[in-house]
């Protein structure tokens, strides 16, 4: 899987958007952009994930550039439960159902 | 509730003992992931299963480690004479294996700590 880097830890004003970036400059064509975040003493949680094309849904929105070697997890309306660490990692969507393999994410705090 | 569940949540164990913990995966879910968390970590891969067949094993998972899932089901991981490098967060994550995006679910984990 290519490699991601993200910055260590960004902070937003609740009630503001949040824009996490992430770098993956070595994706291949058949990787696929996803994100998860992990809030304090619980496990990841999935939130979105992308091949080429943007993509929405309740939680938040991805945006991939058309070279495809970075993206932006975009968390509309940051409230304070949003404050965690958010993972971009970038694998193969197959049937061969390989690991997750994270990086050291950024972690988002989210301020009143 | 419905989602990946975890136990026990916490152990404390002391150096030399044998733990296991124990994974029930949502129920429809065919695949099994067993992870490890260290402090400020983000987790690392373990193992996987695809129903009760044990398909992947990292490096990590060295001969005092082990992973059975008997019946597709439920999973358990044992570690036998734990050391105080053990001391972690064992997290599992079930998946519904099909051609599109396969996420994965993660359970709250169990925090392991060697005394």
């Amino acid at each position: 899987d290519a490699k991601t880097t993200q910055p260590p830890s960004m902070d937003c004003a609740e009630g503001r958007a949040a824009n996490l970036p992430c770098n993956h400059s070595t994706i291949s064509g058949n990787e696929y952009v996803y994100w998860y975040r992990q809030i304090h003493s619980q496990g990841p949680q999935y939130i979105i994930h992308g091949l080429k094309n943007n993509e929405t849904n309740e939680m938040a929105s991805l945006i991939i550039t058309e070279d495809r070697k970075s993206s932006t997890l975009i968390l509309p309306h940051a409230t304070l439960r949003d404050t965690a660490v958010y993972y971009c990692i970038v694998r193969v969507a197959s049937n061969a159902g390989n690991m997750l393999t994270f990086g050291g994410g950024t972690r988002l705090m989210v301020k009143p | 509730d419905t989602g990946v569940s975890q136990n026990p949540r916490h152990k404390i164990t002391k150096r030399g003992q044998n733990v296991t913990f124990r994974c029930d995966p949502i129920s429809e879910h065919n695949r099994l992931y067993w992870y490890r968390q260290t402090l400020g970590q983000g987790p690392e891969f373990l193992t996987y299963f695809q129903n009760e067949a044990q398909l992947e094993k990292s490096r990590l998972l060295s001969d005092r480690f082990s992973a059975e899932r008997p019946k597709g089901s439920f999973s358990t991981l044992e570690i036998q004479r734990t050391e105080q490098g053990d001391s972690a967060m064992y997290l599992c994550a079930s998946s519904l294996g099909s051609s599109g995006g396969n996420e994965q679910f993660f359970g709250p984990g169990t925090r392991l700590t060697v005394l």
